[in-house]
């Protein structure tokens, strides 16, 4: 069975700090998946990373993927309160079948 | 932007009720799939679909449940007879292989199921 742990579980952070979410695995993925979810409403794709040791960038949001292909990294630098929700990683085996998803981090930026 | 659809937003059922869920995946995509997420929890894979078949179930996704994808648009769970533990919000996907990024996959807003 393949599991994603994301630390920390919960994140309450002032504007303008940075943080880091991690998620692990101890099984490799063909890619990982960062999604953001708001109460009551669907993961939305962030971004996807496919490479061992790629790092992608989203504006303020980077994205790293170790080298194993077990395990990523989610940076937020100068975080804003609209960063606020919970931020979710997914495995993807590469075979067009189901997602893992990860624990989840709930983060909170106040002013 | 494209995106995935579902309907209805919330349901409400008796307990042994049937119910279907509906979904409009995105239009050129060929994978879809259903997961749920109980209040609080993990979102768990149910099934995913390609080629008008199951490619894979999950241990939840039992004879209660079943999917079709009786046109060229729509793609329905149905749950034959609900049970109280049934109580979730139920999100479909839908991805299509994209050279460099996988099978990403876009999920739907969720219709949320309330069994009573």
């Amino acid at each position: 069975t393949q599991l994603l742990e994301q630390s920390p579980q919960f994140l309450s952070i002032q504007e303008g700090e940075n943080l880091t979410v991690y998620c692990n695995s101890s099984s490799v993925f063909s890619s990982l998946q960062w999604y953001r979810q708001e109460p009551g409403e669907g993961p939305v794709l962030l971004v996807t990373v496919v490479t061992g040791g790629e790092v992608k960038k989203l504006k303020r949001l980077t994205f790293q993927f170790g080298d194993a292909r077990k395990d990523s990294s989610l940076h937020i630098t100068a975080a804003q309160p609209g960063d606020t929700g919970l931020y979710l990683c997914a495995g993807d085996p590469g075979t067009a079948s189901k997602l893992t998803f990860g624990t989840g981090t709930r983060l909170q930026v106040t002013l | 932007e494209p995106e995935v659809t579902q309907t209805p937003s919330h349901q409400v059922t008796q307990m042994g009720q049937e119910v279907i869920l509906r979904c409009v995946p995105i239009s050129n995509h060929l994978y879809f799939y259903w997961y749920r997420q109980i209040l609080g929890q993990k979102v768990e894979f149910l099934v995913s679909f390609y080629n008008n078949e199951i490619s894979e179930k999950s241990e939840i996704f039992d004879d209660q449940f079943s999917v079709e994808r009786p046109d060229g648009s729509n793609f329905t769970l149905k749950i034959r007879s609900t049970k109280l533990e049934d109580s979730a919000m139920y999100f479909c996907a839908s991805s299509l292989y994209v050279a460099g990024a996988g099978y990403e996959q876009y999920f739907g807003p969720g219709t949320r199921l309330t069994v009573t």
